[in-house]
């Protein structure tokens, strides 16, 4: 049973516009949601993280919406750039029980932006 | 920063061989690691999670005889493909927790023939 439903698989943006990324959970004891960044043939490198006390989060052109009774959060690429075409993961984790730390990955999206 | 290394950024065995490959917090002391395995175009697939001075706990499916995990200090963890065959021929990455934060390594990239 896939714990983190993201969407959609695939993303194809013009160069200046704004790329959304959408992520459903179910496990309310989830309380941290980092986004990831893989370029191919590369690790995933963490982009922006945040934690359910918080609607929502700026890093740059980087913004996170979290929706706490949705229980949904989405990832938001402003000014979208042919640089940022990569893939993202969206996860999610709980600080407590036997499954501390364990991240969750959604699908991914693969992010195509045109210049 | 966070930084993980991992060595070798890829090998190619022969079937029935060994290859090991090492996970490295560079500037961080990670309690914690984990292993994990990728197919194109996927996502990433949790193969076990490595305590320091303790064994790995492995995910469901994750024959443990067959990838042995040793995790010897606080920097260093590190993965045996024993007797690869083909089918074990992917991307694995390992990540080092730091807090709530796992850090990712650039990968290591396994063919086997």
């Amino acid at each position: 049973q896939q714990q983190v439903k993201q969407s959609p698989q695939s993303l194809i943006v013009q160069k200046g516009g704004i790329s959304i990324i959408n992520c459903a959970y179910e496990n309310t004891a989830f309380d941290y949601f980092p986004w990831y960044q893989q370029f191919p043939g590369k690790g995933p490198a963490l982009l922006i993280a945040i934690r359910p006390d918080v609607s929502e989060k700026k890093e740059g052109r980087f913004t996170i919406s979290f929706n706490k009774s949705a229980k949904q959060f989405s990832l938001h690429i402003m000014d979208s750039q042919p640089g940022d075409s990569a893939t993202y993961f969206c996860a999610a984790s709980s600080g407590r029980g036997s499954t501390l730390g364990r991240l969750y990955f959604g699908r991914g999206t693969q992010l195509t932006v045109w210049p | 920063g966070a930084v993980v290394s991992q060595h070798p950024s890829r090998v190619i065995c022969k079937s029935g061989t060994s290859v090991k490959i090492e996970c490295r917090s560079l500037d961080f002391q990670a309690t914690t690691m984990f292993w994990y395995r990728q197919f194109p175009k996927q996502s990433l697939m949790l193969m076990a999670t490595s305590n320091e001075g303790s064994k790995a706990t492995y995910e469901q499916g994750v024959e443990k005889d067959k990838f042995l995990i040793n995790h010897a200090s606080l920097t260093l963890s590190t993965l045996t493909v024993t007797s690869a065959h083909p089918e074990d021929s992917s991307f694995y990455i390992c990540s080092g927790r730091r807090g709530e934060t796992q850090y990712f390594g650039p990968g290591t990239r396994l063919l086997v023939l």
